[in-house]
C-alpha cells in the first residue's frame, strides 16, 4: 500500500542536541511538507519542498533544516536553535495543486 | 493573506444527534477547501473536499459539507454521530499564491474537538 512513514513515532531530546525526524513516502510525489501541531494552534507549516534538491520556509522555519536528496525522502532536522521543540510533527505530500495532502503518523518530540 | 477560523474549540453532543463544525475563511480569490479528521496521536485524514462544482459536498463516514462563497463559509456537518465520530476536525484552505508545480500550500484552523457521548 502506498503511504507516508514517519519515524520514529516518540522521540525524546537533551537540552542542545539536534534530532532528525524521518518521513519516507511511496506515493511518487512531487510535494512534500513538514507541519508542527500544538495544542489549540492547528497545523503550521515548518519547510516544504515541490522537487529533489529545492525546498522553502514555510512560516516557523527558525531552528529547523531540511533536505531533499530523494524524491521519497523529507527528513527534518530539530536543531539546538529551535527554543520550544516540543510538539507534534506531521509529514505530508501532495500530487498536484488542488489534490488533497496524505499526511503520516505523526513524531511526538519532547525534551528531556 | 489567507486565514480560516473555527470558531468552535470543542463541540459536546449526545450519540445520535446531529452536528455541525463551523468553519469560515478569508480570500479574495477561489481557494481550494478541505476537512480533514484527527484521532488522538495520529495523522490527519482527509474527510472531503471542495474544488469547484457543486457546493454540496459528500464525504467519508457519513459527512458532508457546504459551500457558500457569499458568506465564505464551509461548514462540516453529520446528521447523526457515533461515538466512533469522537475525534479533532480541521478546517483547511489552500493558498492561491501560484508556489507553481505541485504544491498545495494549506492554511489550517485551529481545528474543533468533537466530543460524541453515549
Amino acid at each position: 500500500d502506498g503511504g507516508i512513514t514517519q519515524s520514529p513515532k516518540y522521540l525524546f531530546r537533551k537540552e542542545g542536541q539536534n534530532v532528525t525526524l524521518s518521513c519516507e513516502q511511496n506515493l511518487n510525489h512531487d510535494a512534500m511538507y513538514w507541519y508542527r501541531q500544538d495544542p489549540g494552534q492547528g497545523l503550521r507549516l515548518i519547510y516544504y519542498s515541490q522537487i529533489v534538491n529545492d525546498f522553502q520556509k514555510g512560516d516557523i522555519a527558525e531552528g529547523y533544516s531540511v533536505s531533499r536528496e530523494k524524491k521519497e525522502s523529507f527528513p527534518l532536522t530539530v536543531t539546538s536553535a529551535q527554543k520550544n521543540p516540543t510538539a507534534f510533527y506531521l509529514c505530508a505530500s501532495t500530487l498536484n495543486r488542488g489534490s488533497e495532502a496524505f499526511f503520516g503518523q505523526g513524531t511526538r518530540l519532547t525534551v528531556v | 493573506a489567507q486565514s480560516v477560523t473555527q470558531l468552535d474549540s470543542q463541540v459536546p453532543v449526545f450519540e445520535e444527534a446531529p452536528v455541525e463544525l463551523r468553519c469560515n475563511y478569508s480570500s479574495s480569490v477561489s481557494v481550494y477547501l478541505f476537512w480533514y479528521v484527527q484521532y488522538p496521536n495520529q495523522g490527519l485524514q482527509l474527510l472531503l473536499k471542495y474544488l469547484s462544482g457543486s457546493t454540496l459536498v459528500k464525504g467519508i463516514n457519513g459527512f458532508e459539507a457546504e459551500f457558500n462563497k457569499s458568506q465564505t463559509s464551509f461548514h462540516l456537518r453529520k446528521p447523526s454521530v457515533h461515538i466512533s465520530d469522537t475525534a479533532e476536525y480541521f478546517c483547511a484552505v489552500s493558498d492561491p499564491i501560484p508556489y507553481g508545480g505541485a504544491t498545495n500550500k494549506l492554511i489550517f484552523g485551529t481545528g474543533t474537538l468533537l466530543a460524541v457521548q453515549p
